[in-house]
């Protein structure tokens, strides 16, 4: 299947800092990726869809300012999360579809963030 | 929107027996059901599909059943072995559209 790689696999960040993570299609071009939370023991929340070369899409409750998304290229889109909290470490996950094939979602390795 | 529903949040078996988790949607314009599995720390990975056009599907010990018409699908695991233990998450869409996932089912396979 596609592969989608995602970068780092953990962070630990101080309150206050900012931390990026990057969301990369390896072997086809998203147009398109999707951005997920993930509490411990919970099902995986949408925060938004990435757009490539337009504004992110947010669900409703998130907040665009404190968590950028850029999807400057095919293969690539980010994550900012600004001036992070410790209400804010979680586990975030990015997935893609390979467009035009089919309705699988791949998902990213995920991204275990913790705030101190 | 759509809203999935996942029942039991938690299935606790014996090695080698079965293991049965539920799902209920309720677009009926759904037409896409996976299942994914996630082993702890790790990426949700699809175990197996479905779509609207067909009643069941079977993948060695796993299959997965839909009904159409009572909004429902179900994930049917056999000979459950230890490495089965995961969490497992049904989702539902309409096509290539965004998938919206259930709650998740802790599985826990007892050896």
């Amino acid at each position: 299947g596609a592969v989608v790689s995602q970068h780092p696999s953990w962070v630990i960040c101080k309150s206050g800092t900012s931390v990026k993570i990057e969301c990369r299609s390896l072997d086809f071009q998203a147009t398109t990726m999707f951005w997920y939370r993930q509490f411990p023991k919970q099902s995986l929340m949408l925060m938004a869809t990435s757009n490539e070369g337009s504004k992110a899409t947010y669900e409703q409750g998130v907040e665009k300012d404190k968590f950028l998304i850029n999807h400057a290229s095919l293969t690539l889109s980010t994550l900012t999360v600004t001036s992070a909290h410790p209400e804010d470490s979680s586990f975030y996950i990015c997935s893609a579809r390979v467009p035009g094939v089919g309705t699988e979602a791949f998902f990213g390795q995920g991204t275990r963030l913790t705030v101190v | 929107g759509e809203n999935v529903e996942q029942h039991p949040s938690t299935l606790s078996v014996q090695e080698g027996d079965s293991a049965v988790i539920k799902c209920t949607y309720s677009d009926s314009a759904s037409n896409y059901f996976p299942w994914y599995k996630q082993e702890l720390g790790k990426r949700p990975q699809l175990i197996i599909d479905i779509r609207s056009n067909v009643g069941e599907k079977k993948d060695q010990r796993i299959a997965v059943t839909l009904n159409k018409t009572a909004k429902h699908f179900s994930l049917h695991i056999t000979e459950t072995q230890p490495e089965d233990s995961a969490v497992y998450f049904c989702a539902a869409s309409v096509g290539s559209y965004i998938p919206t996932f259930g709650r998740g089912t802790s599985l826990i396979v007892h050896p």
